[in-house]
């Protein structure tokens, strides 16, 4: 059990959609990271959040947003849903902000679209 | 963009052989090189690290060696045991982030 936890651990929803996810950190964790994992695209990096501070931002598309709130759970909002956004998303933490900073994931939230 | 390479795609192996994951990337600002293992059903978990000015890391039966001048780094696994079964990950970390390899699925045989 890594400390972090993920909420749902299983979504089903329809195209065009809107779901939220959810995330708390390691306690004592500062930073939140999120990734996407599919069969095509593999292990992406979406977002990063620091302190409630967006930091870094990868693959992430407009369609999705996320923020850090001031008990530093984070939420990632997808929208306008597709067939191809059917993924697992992971959450991880990590004390501080920078890359070499030990990320701990989440157990995932597994997204389907149908 | 950066581009990280790994292989072999899959790799079974028996029981107490050892078993080596390659992994090349593309952008030389990268100078952390984590590796992580994901079992079934659950998220990656970092096993080892390794530092731009580091060459080699051991941790009992896993190892990492880095030549960043040929921008490659390998994972090493010795005396391979049935739990050692999950998929590998390497990562390379251009511009503060993590990028990931497209996973390495091992297999351990008893």
């Amino acid at each position: 059990d890594s400390g972090v936890t993920q909420t749902p651990k299983h979504l089903i929803t329809a195209t065009g959609q809107r779901v939220t996810l959810r995330c708390s950190p390691r306690s004592g964790d500062l930073s939140v990271y999120w990734y996407q994992q599919s069969l095509d695209q593999g292990l992406q990096f979406l977002i990063q959040y620091y302190n409630g501070e967006e930091r870094a931002k990868g693959n992430i598309l407009e369609r999705f947003s996320a923020q850090q709130f001031p008990d530093l759970h984070s939420e990632l909002n997808l929208s306008s849903l597709e067939l191809g956004d059917s993924a697992l998303y992971f959450c991880a933490s990590s004390v501080g902000a920078g890359v070499e900073e030990t990320q701990y994931f989440g157990p995932g939230t597994r997204l389907l679209v149908l | 963009g950066e581009n990280v390479e790994q292989h072999p795609s899959t790799l079974s192996v028996q029981e107490g052989d050892s078993a080596v994951i390659k992994c090349t990337y593309s952008d030389s600002a990268s100078n952390y090189f984590p590796w992580y293992k994901q079992e079934l059903g659950k998220g990656p978990q970092l096993i080892i690290d390794i530092r731009s000015n580091v060459g080699e890391k051991k941790d009992q039966r896993i190892a990492v060696t880095l030549n960043k001048t040929a921008k490659h780094f390998s994972l090493h696994i010795t005396e391979t045991q049935p739990e050692d079964s999950a998929v590998y990950f390497c990562a390379a970390t251009p511009y503060e982030k993590l990028v990931f390899g497209t996973g390495t699925r091992l297999l351990v045989s008893p």
